[in-house]
C-alpha cells in the first residue's frame, strides 16, 4: 500500500524562527511531490512541485528538498510569521499520468507571536 | 494559478435531507475532477474521480448511490450528497485537473471546500 508520512504532527514556534517538515513515503512508482499549504477550512494551496530529479526548490520563505534514493522530503520554513499558521500536507503522485495522489496527514504549524 | 471555486461554502440540513455541492473551474476546462472528503485532523480521502460526459469512477467504501456526482461540463461537476446523516458531516473538496503537455506543471488545483453539518 502506498503511504506518504509526515512528522512531527503538529509544531509551535516562535514567530521569526525557522522549522523544517518531514515527509517519507512509499509510493511506487513515483511521478512527483508536491507540498500543500491548507488554511482553516480552506481547500489546499500548492507551494511546491518536485519530480525524481530535483532536489531542492523555493517558493518565498519556503524550501523544499526531495532524496528520490530515501524517498525523503523536507520543507523549511524560514522567518516564519504569523501566517504561515496552517496545516502542511506533502502529496506525492504515483504513475506516469499524475493521476493518484496520495495524501499525507499533514503537520500542523502554529506560529506564536 | 488556475482558480476552482465551490458553493457553498457551508451548509447546515436536517438528517434525511439531500445537498447539492458544486465545483466550477473558472478559468480552464477541467478533464477530471475529484471529490474529496476530510475529517478535523485528517487527510483529504478521495472519494471518485469525474470526467466530463461520463460515470464517476468511486474509491473502495464509498456508496455511489449516497453520493451522487455529475459532471455535466469541463467547467462543472456537483456531488449530491443524499438522505444525509450526521456521520456524514465533513469538509468536503473538489479538485480540478487540467490537461497538460508532458513536463511538470500543477495539474490539480483545489476547490476551498464545502462545510457540511448534517443535524
Amino acid at each position: 500500500k502506498n503511504q506518504v508520512e509526515q512528522s512531527p504532527q503538529s509544531l509551535i514556534i516562535l514567530e521569526g524562527k525557522n522549522c523544517t517538515l518531514q515527509c517519507n513515503y512509499t509510493v511506487s512508482p513515483f511521478s512527483n511531490l508536491r507540498w500543500y499549504k491548507q488554511d482553516t477550512g480552506r481547500g489546499p494551496v500548492s507551494l511546491t512541485i518536485m519530480t525524481f530529479s530535483e532536489n531542492t526548490k523555493s517558493n518565498g520563505r519556503y524550501t523544499a528538498t526531495l532524496d528520490a534514493d530515501t524517498k525523503q522530503s523536507s520543507l523549511h520554513i524560514t522567518a516564519s510569521q504569523l501566517s504561515d499558521s496552517a496545516s502542511y500536507i506533502c502529496v506525492v503522485s504515483g504513475g506516469w499520468n499524475d493521476y493518484k495522489l496520495s495524501f499525507g496527514a499533514g503537520t500542523t504549524v502554529t506560529v506564536r507571536a | 494559478g488556475a482558480v476552482v471555486s465551490q458553493h457553498p461554502s457551508w451548509v447546515i440540513c436536517k438528517s434525511g435531507t439531500s445537498v447539492k455541492i458544486e465545483c466550477r473551474s473558472l478559468d480552464f476546462q477541467a478533464t477530471t475532477m475529484f471529490w474529496y472528503r476530510q475529517f478535523p485532523k485528517q487527510s483529504l480521502m478521495l472519494m471518485a474521480t469525474s470526467n466530463e460526459g461520463s460515470k464517476a469512477t468511486y474509491e473502495q467504501g464509498v456508496e455511489k448511490d449516497k453520493f451522487l456526482i455529475n459532471h455535466a461540463s469541463l467547467t462543472l461537476s456537483t456531488l449530491t450528497v443524499t438522505s444525509a446523516h450526521p456521520e456524514d458531516s465533513s469538509f468536503y473538496i473538489c479538485s480540478a485537473r487540467v490537461r497538460v503537455p508532458s513536463g511538470i506543471q500543477e495539474t490539480q488545483y483545489f476547490g476551498p471546500g464545502t462545510r457540511l453539518l448534517v443535524l
